[in-house]
């Protein structure tokens, strides 16, 4: 089933921000296989960050990945405007499968 | 620089079969590792991975959809198939391909996805 995200968040420009994503142990538990993805409106999704923490060349450094047990985190540090945006994250499953999260809406107040 | 673009038809009738076609390039899927996925996205909705075809032809599905998904490349076009059976309302989506690096377990480049809709 799908890895569990905050449905929102939201803050400041400048501010800093974190959205979980929960898995079990046949996926976020078990592999540092956690990638994270940026989605505007109407747009296709962008690859942030993949295996846990490593950025995509041209992505900015303010965007960072780390994992704990079941849990995986996206942190967007020095919030701007153009952070608004859907984010997925997703896992590698012992099924040799993928499976995403349920999403997260960032508001930048 | 990889590209990919998916067509298809726009509308399906109930217990119709999708066919859509990712077109690449920029990239082999004779290169091992490397492969193409499938992921869709009702309106409004989250992303939800269908189906990989790796530069081997193994190929992996979506536990939910299995039963109801084929997944087929042709190096040759740099082309790679979907196929979805008995499509329904609900499958109403835009559905995007990707490109999977080798040896890696993410998407890093993504087509600009089409809207399928289904209805009678």
């Amino acid at each position: 089933s799908a890895l569990t995200q905050p449905a929102s968040v939201s803050g400041s420009p400048g501010q800093s921000i974190t959205i979980s994503c929960t898995g079990t142990s046949s996926d976020v538990g078990a592999y540092n296989y956690v990638s994270w993805y940026q989605q505007h409106p109407g747009k296709a999704p962008k690859l942030m960050i993949y295996e846990v923490s490593n950025r995509p060349s041209g992505v900015s450094n303010r965007f960072s990945g780390s994992k704990s047990g079941y849990t995986a985190s996206l942190t967007i540090s020095g919030l701007q405007a153009e952070d608004e945006a859907d984010y997925y994250c997703s896992s590698y499953t012992s099924s040799s499968t993928l499976v995403f999260g349920g999403g997260t809406k960032l508001t930048v107040l | 620089q990889i590209t990919l673009k998916e067509s298809g038809p726009t509308l399906v009738k109930p217990t119709q079969t999708l066919t859509l076609t990712c077109t690449f390039s920029g990239l082999s899927l004779s290169t091992s590792g490397v492969g193409v996925g499938w992921i869709r996205q009702p309106p409004g909705k989250a992303l939800e991975w269908l189906a990989l075809i790796y530069w081997d032809d193994d190929k992996r599905y979506s536990p939910s959809l299995k039963s109801r998904l084929t997944i087929t490349k042709d190096t040759s076009k740099n082309q790679v198939v979907l196929t979805m059976t008995n499509m329904d309302p609900v499958d109403t989506a835009t559905y995007y391909c990707a490109h999977r690096p080798s040896n890696g377990w993410f998407f890093d480049y993504w087509g600009q996805g089409t809207l399928v809709t289904v209805s009678s």
